[in-house]
Order: structure tokens, then C-alpha cells, then sequence
């Protein structure tokens, strides 16, 4: 099946720093993908549409200065989550849906801040 | 909000025994897509019934989908201790929505 790898699978960063999380398709095209959060114990809560060459929508709460996502190729989708705080720490995790088949999910990433 | 709520929200068998998991939605779907994820990771799909399917089999798994009442159903037959994991249900219209998930304990 197809491809999505998401890297770094985890992260440890201090209060206030910023922490970028990739997404990529890797045999395949995604005009869009999908940023979910995870915390423990809960489901998946879809916090953003990264859409390939224009903005991204975000869910309703959902910070969108806070949560910077880029989508600049087909392949590539970014998530910055900027001037973390200990309350951001949680599971990220991506996904794509090559040509409206299932979706595929990256490997997620854990988020601590500290 | 969620769109998908599972039932139940925990399940603990012994191997060999069979696991059902059952899943309502609300609003209508394209098709319904269950997904398997281990602690910490990422999610894995298993199975996707259509709308106008009613059953669907592959391997150990069985899924039917009522859309008369919104529900969907899970079973995976003579479980085994590596079945344990965290087991959703996701609706997809123009994207997909997460229920809240059932975790099962297989114990060997």
C-alpha cells in the first residue's frame, strides 16, 4: 500500500521553542493531508486540511498562528508548532488519501515540552 | 466533534475467543474505514466498507455496515495476544472523522 513517513517520530524541546514535523507521501501525490492530534487515551482530533499550494483550514479552535502548516509540494507538508508549551505535548499525526482510497497515516510523532 | 462513537470502549478476551466492536455515526458517509493502532503509534487500516455495502470480509475480519441505523460492526475472529490494540471507526464524507475508540486486550 502506500507510503506516508512522518519524521521525527519524536521530539523533546524546551518552553518556547519552536518544533517542526514533516509529513511525506512517498509513492504518491497528496494535493491534501490531514494533521491529527492525539492525546493519550483519545481518539484522533483532526486539527487541520494542509492543502498543496494555498492555506491551510483549520478545525474550529484550533490556533492557526500557533499551528503554522505548509504544504509547498505534492509531497511535502509541514507542521510548526511555535512557542510550545507543556499543554502541546501530544501525539501528532499525518495522513494522506491517495486517490480517494484509504487513508494512510505516518508513523506520528510524540511532542514533550518541557 | 466526533461523528464516530465505538462501543465498547474497552474489551478484554482470552486468545481464541472472538472480539465484536461496534461503531454509530451520525450523518451520512461515503464509506467507513476501521483502523487498528498500537500504543504510541501510528494507525493502521484495516478493512473499508462502501455505503452501499452491507458486509465485508478479509482474514480474521468481519465488517458490516447498517446505514438504516448508522452503526457499523467489527468482528475478529479467533483473537490472538498480538490482536491487543486500540480499534477505530472513521467516517469519511469529505474527510475523515475518529470515533472514540476500543481498546482490546487479547490475553494469551
Amino acid at each position: 500500500g502506500a507510503v506516508v513517513s512522518q519524521h521525527p517520530s519524536w521530539v523533546i524541546c524546551k518552553s518556547g521553542t519552536s518544533v517542526k514535523i514533516e509529513c511525506r507521501s512517498l509513492d504518491f501525490q497528496a494535493t491534501t493531508m490531514f494533521w491529527y492530534r492525539q492525546f493519550p487515551k483519545q481518539s484522533l482530533m483532526l486539527m487541520a486540511t494542509s492543502n498543496e499550494g494555498s492555506k491551510a483550514t483549520y478545525e474550529q479552535g484550533v490556533e492557526k498562528d500557533k499551528f503554522l502548516i505548509n504544504h509547498a509540494s505534492l509531497t511535502l507538508s509541514t507542521l510548526t508548532v511555535t512557542s510550545a508549551h507543556p499543554e502541546d505535548s501530544s501525539f501528532y499525526i499525518c495522513s494522506a488519501t491517495p486517490q480517494s482510497t484509504e487513508a494512510f497515516f505516518g508513523q506520528g510523532t510524540r511532542l514533550t515540552v518541557v | 466533534s466526533q461523528q464516530g462513537e465505538e462501543d465498547p470502549q474497552a474489551l478484554s478476551i482470552q486468545e481464541g475467543e472472538n472480539a465484536t466492536m461496534n461503531c454509530s455515526y451520525k450523518t451520512s458517509i461515503n464509506n467507513l474505514q476501521w483502523y487498528r493502532q498500537n500504543s504510541g503509534r501510528g494507525l493502521v487500516h484495516l478493512i473499508l466498507i462502501r455505503s452501499n455495502e452491507r458486509e465485508k470480509h478479509s482474514g480474521r475480519l468481519r465488517v458490516t455496515l447498517d446505514t438504516s441505523k448508522k452503526s457499523s460492526s467489527l468482528l475478529i475472529t479467533a483473537s490472538r495476544a498480538a490482536d491487543t490494540a486500540s480499534y477505530f471507526c472513521a467516517t469519511s464524507g469529505s474527510r475523515l472523522t475518529f470515533g472514540e475508540g476500543t481498546q482490546l486486550t487479547v490475553n494469551p
